[in-house]
């Protein structure tokens, strides 16, 4: 079973920044958290993850709450192909992933 | 060039048949994966592999069977297909340490 819980769903417009939690209440000290998304009839692609540290590359932002009970994925500035279903998952490096049914994110023009 | 690669998109066999799906990586990575989406979206794992050994077999059926003749490829064999194998699969890879996972396009298998 997946020990994230995300919204089933979220709109975000245009242009605007999406932010995206994910409650991780179970984690454990040597636990990861990752993002991946799904667009729609393509495989999963890896966003960003981290530890403890808030992190940014290329694509998004995560920021991890001090005590890592919590996180949100920021996309500083959605864009229509950004639409697609954003999972978050907590795992060692070495554990399997194990997907939950993840947040369906729709960027409206 | 394609990270991680799967032959072929899609599928159309008849109940009963049996089938093979190809997977194949080139970066390097020591693990591999085979993933089933089905109709409700959701990603489950079903076999994972580790320089060509199997590591996690995520109660599939015996009727899956995986096999990886070297560390970039992993295929997918499954025999006597049933209705509910009807599903997306999806191969992935992953390097070592705290490291991603690539995905492959998928496979979409209808069986009729």
């Amino acid at each position: 079973d997946a020990k994230t819980t995300q919204p089933p769903s979220m709109d975000c417009a245009e242009g605007r920044a999406a932010n995206l939690p994910c409650n991780h209440s179970t984690i454990s000290g040597n636990e990861y958290v990752y993002w991946y998304r799904q667009i729609h009839s393509q495989g999963p692609q890896y966003i960003i993850h981290g530890l403890k540290n808030n992190e940014t590359n290329e694509m998004a932002s995560l920021i991890i709450t001090e005590d890592r009970k919590s996180s949100t994925l920021i996309l500083p500035h959605a864009t229509l192909r950004d639409t697609a279903v954003y999972y978050c998952i907590v795992k060692n490096f070495y554990d399997k992933v194990i997907f939950g049914p993840g947040t369906s994110l729709s960027v409206i023009p | 060039d394609t990270a991680v690669s799967q032959t072929p998109k899609y599928l159309v066999t008849q109940m009963g048949n049996d089938k093979s799906i190809k997977c194949e990586q080139n970066l390097g990575h020591d693990t591999m994966y085979w993933y089933k989406q089905d109709s409700k979206k959701f990603l489950k794992i079903m076999f994972s592999y580790n320089n060509k050994e199997l590591i996690i077999n995520e109660t599939v059926p015996n009727r899956f069977s995986p096999k990886s003749p070297d560390k970039a490829h992993l295929n997918l064999h499954i025999n006597s297909l049933e209705l509910g194998d009807s599903a997306v699969y999806f191969c992935a890879s992953r390097g070592s340490g705290p490291r991603e996972q690539f995905f492959g396009p998928g496979t979409r298998l209808t069986v009729l």
